[in-house]
């Protein structure tokens, strides 16, 4: 089945960059997608990539995706204080769903 | 602006009692899910909905019901609490079920 698979912790150090990285099985994914979830909120969405994409940007915030791999990444350059949250990774499978790994808490040392 | 909203925010339960958690969004979107939140596991699919009228299961649907009359509303049901069920609730919606969803804040549910 479907499978979404994060490291459950991240830790670096403000102005230095965070790399995410995820792992995925469903090979027909069309879109992958990168939420971030602060505490007591709910998720909000960060950035997605298309499956004929390697690369995005947008602003402090680089995804990278290998499909032979299956393999997606995110990079926070810059990281702040304010970048301290849980990140999910998510992928777009086939019949409708999106399922989600279980999230990186990124934390920031000063 | 009031994109998805997730009625209680907060509710604790006996074993055995039933409630539903309300979800209604005014975006017009055909697509809205019910994901439950627990350490260490992420979001999983509880129920979705394709359309008004069109209902499926995801992967942990057990003591679960939803239904879809209209557009806007997505309501989950819990037919007989259990502890098993503390979790957060999330709701989301989205124009289609490929495109990005949008999330509600959530609902805190315990059951003691």
């Amino acid at each position: 089945g479907e499978d979404v698979e994060q490291s459950l912790f991240l830790s670096v150090r403000e102005g230095d960059s965070s790399v995410i990285n995820c792992t995925y099985t469903d090979s027909s994914s069309t879109y992958l997608y990168w939420y971030k979830q602060e505490p007591g909120a709910g998720l909000q969405l960060l950035t997605y990539i298309f499956s004929n994409m390697d690369m995005k940007q947008d602003q402090r915030l680089t995804v990278l995706l290998n499909k032979k791999d299956k393999h997606l990444s995110l990079r926070i350059a810059d990281t702040q204080t304010g970048d301290s949250a849980i990140y999910f990774c998510a992928e777009y499978s086939s019949a409708s769903k999106i399922i989600f790994g279980s999230g990186t808490r990124l934390s920031i040392r000063p | 602006n009031a994109g998805v909203t997730q009625t209680p925010k907060f509710q604790v339960l006996k074993t055995g009692q039933s409630m539903t958690l309300q979800c209604a969004q005014d975006m017009n979107h055909e697509y809205m899910s019910w994901y439950r939140q627990d350490p260490g596991m992420g979001l999983r699919l509880i129920h979705y909905s394709v359309g008004a009228g069109i209902t499926d299961q995801g992967e942990v649907p057990n003591g679960y019901n939803v239904s879809r009359s209209t557009t806007e509303d997505f309501p989950l049901r819990l037919l007989s609490a259990a502890p098993s069920q503390t979790s957060v609730y999330f709701c989301a919606s989205s124009p289609h079920s490929d495109k990005p969803q949008h999330f509600g804040d959530g609902t805190r549910l315990s059951i003691l």
